[in-house]
């Protein structure tokens, strides 16, 4: 089973430019997350999608973030325009979704893009 | 008040020795806990979970979960230095049980 993919790897820009992140979870998995991981602290949640409906954005800054999943299987996050606070490894990751609140719904995370704002 | 506390460690034990990973929690109606080990410069990567009082092993790794003290632990027996890691614990509120709130993690050194 193919895990989690994300694109590009590695990104660097100046501050105040655009860059835009891709995931595609594993296949059949209904939700799908974005974390962002800063250096030294543990992962944390930006955006969670249920299919292709936003679950979870309390933590997105939307003046600047945006995230999209409009077919319900892959995603797009996008930072406009970025800041320095803005280097950082995101994370996607997805979980089958499972229905009725089961207890152990399992997140599995790709490898990550790290972003460097200079 | 963070919700899922760590020891950030670094937390540093010989080879053959056990690894003792301790996190708090200050949701009372988180269920579900999760212990992740991440790799320097890789994603975290699932150990196990855990969600009934008590302890949980798998191979050489036991979760313990004590919900009346709010504590999550993971022991990793005979440490091995493909150990070192930084472990990351997470737990899942109980109002959304596909969100998942991180601690910082603690940072293992295994030394041969």
């Amino acid at each position: 089973e193919a895990g989690v993919a994300q694109s590009p790897r590695y990104k660097i820009i100046e501050k105040r430019q655009s860059v835009a992140f891709w995931c595609n979870p594993i296949s059949g998995h209904a939700t799908l997350y974005w974390y962002q991981q800063i250096l030294g602290q543990g992962p944390k949640l930006l955006i969670q999608f249920q299919n292709n409906g936003v679950v979870d954005d309390s933590q997105l800054p939307k003046d600047r973030f945006s995230a999209e999943r409009l077919k319900g299987v892959d995603s797009t996050l996008k930072i406009q325009p970025a800041k320095l606070e803005d280097s950082a490894v995101y994370l996607c990751a997805s979980s089958p979704g499972l229905a009725g609140g089961h207890l152990t719904d399992t997140q599995y995370f790709g490898p990550g893009t790290r972003l460097t704002v200079l | 008040q963070k919700e899922v506390e760590q020891n950030s460690g670094p937390l540093s034990v010989p080879e053959g020795a056990i690894a003792s990973l301790n996190c708090t929690y200050s949701d009372r109606g988180s269920q579900s806990f999760f212990w992740y080990r991440q790799y320097s410069g890789k994603s975290p990567e699932l150990i196990m979970f855990i969600y009934s009082n008590g302890d949980k092993e798998d191979g050489r790794f036991t979760a313990q979960l004590n919900k009346a003290s709010q504590y999550v632990s993971l022991l990793i027996r005979d440490s091995q230095p493909s150990d070192s890691a930084t472990y990351l614990c997470a737990g899942q509120p109980e109002d959304n049980n596909n969100d998942m709130r991180f601690g910082a993690g603690t940072r293992l050194t295994v030394k041969p």
